[in-house]
């Protein structure tokens, strides 16, 4: 069975950071990209960031360039969301989704339960 | 990036009701182009994907049509389940997009 679980969410104060872990199993987790989608109050789904299925390829949307990093460890079946100079308008429940390919403009197919990150 | 404009944002309709919703891409994006289904608190839910393939126990009064940048979901005839939001979504860029969203209320 294919799961996605994140860890890593809770609160933080503006211009901090904080990093969000996701781990897939059920899976050969290096052959798929994995994403991260937040969902603001009040907001529809903003795709953060995506990383191809080998690590080599990644991609933040604009309004996190320059202040979070995405990274994944294959051998560990983990792919890391880190969030730095965080903003209140950061505040969201964050996704991390398994793609159906491995490039990372891959469609997500399977979503973890979502980790709150709270920037106040 | 590729923009995704839905309309509208919201729709008022009654159980029974047929209804449409557009989506507009800023470029070409073929037929990469999802559906999804959100309710409050919960990951959006996949309804149809490569614009028309109705994803695996869907009811099938939802459809979904168009190709290129211009892209219609169906509902054939509302049920009270349906009174949610929907998003579409773009995957043919290196980081897929969603459109903003149109919230069908009951009138």
């Amino acid at each position: 069975e294919v799961q996605v679980v994140e860890s890593g969410g809770g609160l933080v104060q503006p211009g901090g950071s904080l990093r969000l872990s996701c781990e897939g199993s059920g899976f050969t987790f290096s052959r798929y990209a994995m994403s991260w989608v937040r969902l603001a109050p009040g907001k529809g789904p903003e795709s953060v960031a995506a990383i191809s299925g080998s690590g080599g390829i990644t991609h933040l949307a604009d309004s996190v360039k320059g202040r979070f990093t995405l990274s994944r460890d294959n051998s560990k079946n983990i792919v890391y969301l880190q969030m730095s100079r965080l903003r209140v308008d950061d505040t969201a429940v964050y996704y991390c989704a398994k793609g159906q390919l491995s490039g990372s403009g891959s469609r997500p197919d399977y979503w973890g339960q979502g980790a709150l990150v709270t920037v106040s | 990036d590729i923009q995704m404009t839905q309309s509208p944002s919201t729709l008022s309709a009654s159980v029974g009701d047929r209804v449409t919703i557009t989506c507009r891409a800023s470029q070409n994006i073929n037929t990469w182009l999802a559906w999804y289904q959100q309710r409050p608190g919960k990951a959006p839910k996949l309804l149809i994907s490569e614009a028309s393939n109705l994803e695996s126990g869907v009811p099938s009064r939802f459809s979904g049509s168009g190709s290129g940048t211009e892209f219609t979901l169906t509902i054939s005839s509302l049920q009270p389940d349906d009174f949610v939001t929907y998003y579409c979504q773009q995957y043919n860029s290196d980081l897929y997009t969603f459109g903003q969203g149109t919230k069908l209320e009951i009138k």
